[in-house]
């Protein structure tokens, strides 16, 4: 039972690069997040999605795109990274219904963009 | 900014001790939530506090909700060196599916 698994666990791009972050469940949960850990910050959350099918902004989403594949699959999509989307990003579901349980957390991917 | 704000920044305490950190949000919520976050790991679930309660309790954890001042606290009791991590409170907004987060305490216990 592997719970939400993110690839890739590093990654550096340079400016103007493209790439796609991955992350898969299989703990059958509704509700998938993305959120982005910089030092000092905390977590910020980018995107999230209740449910297959719909996707929702959260604090921080300028500059990303994401995809609710289906039940199992959220991606995370930087079309032009920049400097500023250096950060260690973390993908979570949830367990409740209507945002009343806990956050389970993949393990993160560091991304550096020069 | 929706993000929160925990106090302390960062705490150090002897290993015995107790350990208090505070939090505060900005909306109303459906619950609240303490994570705990050991250096380069993802987020680990601690406990978790609906807005209809007060107090919390699990092992040496006690978590409090005054929804009156969009505050929180969590105390560790009889902490170990094992505790040293940092700590995230995580608000989920009332009526939506979002979590947002605390900046964070970093714990440091000394054995």
């Amino acid at each position: 039972n592997a719970g939400v698994t993110q690839t890739p666990k590093f990654q550096v791009l340079k400016t103007g690069q493209s790439m796609t972050l991955q992350c898969a469940q299989d703990m059958n949960h509704n509700s998938m997040y993305w959120y982005r850990q910089d030092p000092g910050m905390g977590l910020r959350l980018i995107y999230y999605s209740a449910s297959e099918g719909t996707t929702d902004k959260g604090e921080v989403p300028n500059g990303y795109n994401v995809s609710r594949l289906n039940k199992r699959e959220f991606s995370l999509r930087l079309e032009s990274a920049a400097p500023s989307q250096t950060s260690v990003y973390f993908c979570a579901t949830q367990s409740g219904q209507g945002g009343t349980g806990e956050l389970f957390f993949g393990e993160g991917s560091r991304l550096t963009v020069l | 900014s929706q993000q929160g704000e925990e106090d302390p920044q960062a705490l150090s305490i002897q290993e015995g001790e107790n350990a208090t950190m505070n939090c505060s949000y900005k909306t109303s919520i459906n619950n609240l939530q303490w994570y705990r976050q050991n250096s380069g790991r993802g987020l680990v679930h601690l406990i978790l506090i609906r807005s209809n309660e007060r107090e919390k309790h699990s092992g040496r954890l006690r978590v409090t909700l005054d929804t009156s001042k969009k505050s929180s606290s969590l105390l560790i009791t009889a902490s170990r060196a094992a505790d040293t991590a940092s700590y995230f409170c995580a608000a989920c907004t009332s009526g939506t599916y979002k979590y947002i987060f605390g900046t964070g305490t970093r714990l440091k216990v000394l054995a």
